[in-house]
């Protein structure tokens, strides 16, 4: 079946400290990947995507992530986290040929003065 | 300018009522969804139209009829409203591009939070 899980329901990093989000798929076809941030009262806002080429792919905000075929991983880092990357992420899967994406539960980011 | 936006921002009302929530994009896409998000924020597909025809119909109530006068609109119409319809719904939309090597994300409107009493 296909599916994304993300463990990590609530993450919690002080600001400056870094930050990695985990992400797991099960999918019968070549993945294509995102990572969204959804802040408080908003909509999903795209981090970045991998669909082919270079496994490590840089996203805006500083945020990169890293596709693990090996592993079916695609987890999101970041090197030094700001009090405004507060959110919710979500990790999301598709395929070529279909319209349908299927995203993870989420992940709630919490960020420490 | 608003790429997806959405009315209204928060609907509340009461069980068995019947109500709308419009999606516009000015994005100039082909395809357009309507997600659920629950409370506990898992985000759930219901519809999505490609060029004003229906290509995915989830396992969704035939009390939500989604509408699509055209490319630019996706309207979503809820009927006999019930308590377990309370959540935030998200329209998106995306370039449709579904072939060879292409991968095309979504982008998503502010969300309506629907909440019936």
């Amino acid at each position: 079946a296909q599916s994304v899980t993300q463990p990590d329901i609530h993450i919690t990093v002080s600001e400056g400290a870094s930050l990695e989000l985990r992400c797991n798929y099960s999918y019968g076809a070549t993945p294509y990947l995102f990572w969204y941030v959804q802040s408080p009262g908003q909509g999903l806002q795209l981090l970045l995507k991998y669909f082919s080429g270079d496994t490590l792919v840089q996203g805006i905000k500083g945020f990169e992530a890293e596709f693990k075929r090996s592993q079916s991983s695609f987890n999101l880092r970041k090197p030094s986290v700001h009090w405004s990357d507060a959110a919710e992420y979500f990790c999301a899967v598709t395929a070529s040929g279909t319209y349908k994406y299927i995203f993870g539960t989420g992940t709630r980011l919490k960020v420490l003065a | 300018d608003t790429a997806v936006s959405q009315t209204p921002k928060y609907l509340v009302t009461q069980m068995g009522n019947d109500k709308s929530i419009k999606c516009e994009q000015n994005l100039g896409h082909d395809t357009m969804y309507w997600y659920k998000q629950d409370s506990k924020k898992f985000l759930k597909i219901m519809f999505s139209y490609n060029n004003k025809e229906l290509i995915i119909n989830e396992t969704v109530p035939n009390r939500f009829s989604p509408k699509s006068p055209d490319k630019a609109h996706l309207n979503l119409h809820i009927n006999s409203l019930e308590l377990g319809d309370s959540a935030v719904y998200f329209c998106a939309s995306s370039q449709e591009g579904f072939r060879a090597g292409v991968a095309n994300e979504q982008f998503f409107g502010p969300g309506t939070r629907l909440t019936v009493l």
